[in-house]
């Protein structure tokens, strides 16, 4: 079983700011098959990026995503009020179990 | 619009059982893998299983912490999908979500389309 951890566990920073979030494989992460969420409190998570890179339909430009193998990183150029969340990355694919990193919280500085 | 909508959540004892149901609509239901995601209460996320479509003969995948206890199944001419429970444990207490899985592109076997949740709580 492929383990992410991700890092920091809280962020905390302002509006305008950015935002650099790091997911850690134990192991290669094939395909890139490495894909990050949003969650906001009582909502279900969305999906931000895919491919480890990809944009998701209607996903803003200030978020990114790159890395491969086993370091990855989403990036929010400059932070909006609505972008303070949970964020979690996940290995996915077809080769079970699609694992979750724990999460790191943004928070409002 | 594409909507997942779950139902069936509520509370059942140690040991019971209880069936999910998860209402899609707004796509082609019967193209796409499907998966059920549970989340505790304050915690993070955590993969169920999966039910692959009929060109791949409806294959399952489950993970470790339910498997011989939970039963993933589909029903295409209904768009539903549905998670048996069966011999429940506290630790199974957790918001339960139904997912698409992407089958387009680059974007295939993503976890692309979520639903809102039903809530499981395993109590005596």
């Amino acid at each position: 079983e492929i383990v992410l951890t991700q890092s920091p566990g809280t962020l905390s920073l302002s509006p305008g700011e950015r935002a650099t979030l790091s997911c850690r494989a134990s192991q290669s992460v094939g395909s890139n098959y490495l894909a990050w969420f949003q969650q906001k409190p009582g909502q279900a998570p969305r999906l931000l990026i895919y491919g480890a890179s990809s944009r998701a339909t209607g996903i803003p430009d200030r978020f990114s995503g790159s890395g491969s193998g086993t370091d990855f990183t989403l990036t929010i150029s400059r932070l909006e009020p609505e972008d303070f969340a949970v964020y979690y990355c996940q290995r996915y694919g077809d080769s079970p179990p699609y694992t979750f990193g724990q999460g790191t919280k943004l928070e409002i500085k | 619009e594409v909507q997942l909508v779950e139902s069936g959540g509520g509370l059942v004892q140690p040991g019971g059982s209880l069936r999910l149901s998860c209402a899609a609509s707004g796509f082609t239901f019967s193209d796409h893998y499907m998966d059920w995601v549970r989340q505790a209460p304050g915690k993070g996320l955590e993969w169920v299983g999966r039910i692959k479509n009929k060109a791949n003969s409806y294959s399952t995948q489950y993970a470790a912490s339910v498997k011989g206890r939970f039963t993933i199944s589909r029903d295409d001419s209904k768009n539903s999908l549905y998670l048996q429970m069966n011999s429940l444990k506290i630790e199974d207490t957790a918001v339960y979500h139904c997912v698409r899985i992407g089958l387009v592109g680059a974007a295939t076997r993503a976890f692309d389309v979520w639903g809102q949740g039903t809530m499981v709580t395993v109590s005596s």
